[in-house]
């Protein structure tokens, strides 16, 4: 059973310019959890969907962030008109169901802003 | 402020002694969770327990849970150099079992 998939691993991106990070769950979680973890810091939370539906994205900056998680393909985290505040470690994490499990975590994509 | 907060911040042993790192709360949680993740690489899930637990044991770890005092720890036996890298705890809280973590403690274990 592949674990959390992530990619790109490493993104460059000059500011202004898009970023779109996917997240691929393990298979049969429908409960993905996007993280950001800046430079010398801890990990904090983004956003939380489940398929088709953004369940809490009390963590995600108002402006410029979106996340989906569509019924086909991939999870997208979308980061438009970059900044170099941007530039962080982004983990995505997977569960089967919401509460009381585990969360398996993806590598990171690995953004960064010029 | 975050909700875990480890301590001590930065911990460097030798190999073969023990390893203990303590998580610290604010809020009421559902469960709580340690993680590693060595430098450049993505977490690894240790050990989840959960808030009615008191002790968990994996391998040469033994988590235990104080929910009186709001606080884990982490304890690391006969520690390898392999055992280098960052530990996170998180806690997962409210309805959702939104995730929160600490900043890390940084463990070095030399040879």
């Amino acid at each position: 059973n592949a674990g959390v998939m992530q990619n790109p691993r490493h993104l460059v991106r000059r500011r202004g310019q898009e970023a779109r990070l996917r997240c691929s769950p393990m298979k049969g979680h429908s409960h993905v959890y996007w993280y950001r973890q800046l430079p010398e810091e801890g990990l904090k939370f983004m956003v939380y969907l489940q398929k088709e539906n953004i369940i809490d994205e009390s963590g995600m900056p108002k402006e410029r962030f979106s996340a989906e998680f569509p019924k086909e393909g991939p999870s997208i985290l979308r980061i438009q008109q970059v900044v170099r505040g941007d530039s962080a470690a982004y983990f995505c994490a997977s569960s089967p169901t919401r509460l009381g499990h585990e969360q398996f975590f993806g590598p990171g994509t690995r953004l960064t802003v010029l | 402020s975050q909700q875990g907060e480890e301590d001590p911040q930065a911990l460097s042993i030798q190999e073969g002694e023990n390893a203990t790192m303590n998580c610290s709360y604010k809020t009421s949680i559902n469960n709580l969770q340690w993680y590693r993740q060595n430098s450049g690489r993505g977490l690894v899930h240790l050990i989840l327990i959960r808030s009615n637990e008191r002790e968990k044991h994996s391998g040469r770890l033994r988590v235990t849970l104080d929910t009186s005092k709001k606080s884990s720890s982490l304890l690391i036996t006969a520690s390898r150099a392999a055992d280098t890298a960052s530990y996170f705890c998180a806690t997962g809280v409210g309805n959702n079992n939104d995730m929160r973590f600490g900043a890390g403690t940084r463990l070095t274990v030399k040879p």
